[in-house]
C-alpha cells in the first residue's frame, strides 16, 4: 500500500497569512492526489484534483502543486472560514489511503 | 444537485451485521465508480470499499476484505454495503461517495454512523 504523510501536524495562523501543507507519498503516485477540506462535524468536502486542478466553487486563494511524491496545498490569504482538518489522498492505486491530516487553527 | 444519501447505521453487537444503503441523485449514477470511506470517532479517513460503474469489480481494504460486501443497483441509484462479523474497530461515520476525476471524490454524503459495542 502507499502510505500518505503530512507536516505540520497542525498550523495556527493569522487571517492573511499564507498557509503551506506538504504530503508526500512513499512511492511516485504521478498527479493522481487530491486534497480535502472537513470542519468539525462535516463531511470532508474536495478542494484540489490532479494535483493542481482547482474543483468547482473553491475560492482562488487554494492551490496545489507537485507530481511524483511530492506535493504542497497553499492558501495564499488565510480566512476565518478557513479552520478545519486538512487531508491529502492518493487515488493512483487502490487501496486509495489518506494522510492523517493537519489541523489548521486561525490564531 | 448531487445528493447522496447514507441510511443503515446504527448500534450492533460485536459480531453481528448491518447493511448501510446510499441514495444517489443528480447525476449519471450507473457511469461513476462509487466507494465508501470511513472515519472513527476522532480519527481520520480510511477507504473502506469500492465498486465500479457497472458492478462488475469490487475492491476492499484489507481490514473489512471477507467481511463487508459492496453492491449497486444502477436503476436504483443506490450503493450498499453489507457488513458481516463486526468488530469494536468497524466503530465510524461511514460516507458514501463518488469517485471524481484523478482518482479523487468529488461528493460526500452526510455519513451516517455505525457503532459496534455490546
Amino acid at each position: 500500500d502507499i502510505q500518505m504523510t503530512q507536516s505540520p501536524s497542525s498550523v495556527s495562523a493569522s487571517v492573511g497569512d499564507r498557509v503551506t501543507i506538504t504530503c508526500r507519498a512513499s512511492q511516485g503516485i504521478s498527479s493522481w492526489l487530491a486534497w480535502y477540506q472537513q470542519r468539525p462535524g462535516k463531511a470532508p468536502k474536495l478542494l484540489i484534483y490532479a494535483a493542481s486542478s482547482l474543483q468547482s466553487g473553491v475560492p482562488s486563494r487554494f492551490s496545489g502543486s507537485g507530481s511524483g511524491t511530492d506535493f504542497t496545498l497553499t492558501i495564499s490569504s488565510l480566512q476565518p472560514e478557513d479552520f478545519g482538518t486538512y487531508y491529502c489522498q492518493q487515488g493512483n492505486s487502490f487501496p486509495f489511503t489518506f494522510g492523517p491530516g493537519t489541523k489548521v487553527e486561525i490564531k | 444537485e448531487v445528493q447522496l444519501e447514507e441510511s443503515g447505521g446504527g448500534l450492533v453487537q460485536p459480531g453481528g451485521s448491518l447493511r448501510l444503503s446510499c441514495s444517489a441523485s443528480g447525476f449519471s449514477f450507473s457511469i461513476y465508480a462509487m466507494h465508501w470511506v470511513r472515519q472513527a470517532p476522532g480519527k481520520g479517513l480510511e477507504y473502506v470499499s469500492a465498486i465500479i460503474s457497472n458492478g462488475g469489480s469490487t475492491y476492499y481494504a484489507d481490514s473489512v476484505k471477507g467481511r463487508f460486501t459492496i453492491s449497486r443497483d444502477n436503476s436504483e441509484q443506490t450503493v450498499y454495503l453489507q457488513m458481516s462479523s463486526l468488530r469494536a474497530e468497524d466503530t465510524a461515520v461511514y460516507y458514501c461517495v463518488k469517485r471524481g476525476g484523478s482518482g479523487s471524490y468529488d461528493y460526500w454524503g452526510q455519513g451516517t454512523l455505525v457503532t459496534v459495542s455490546s
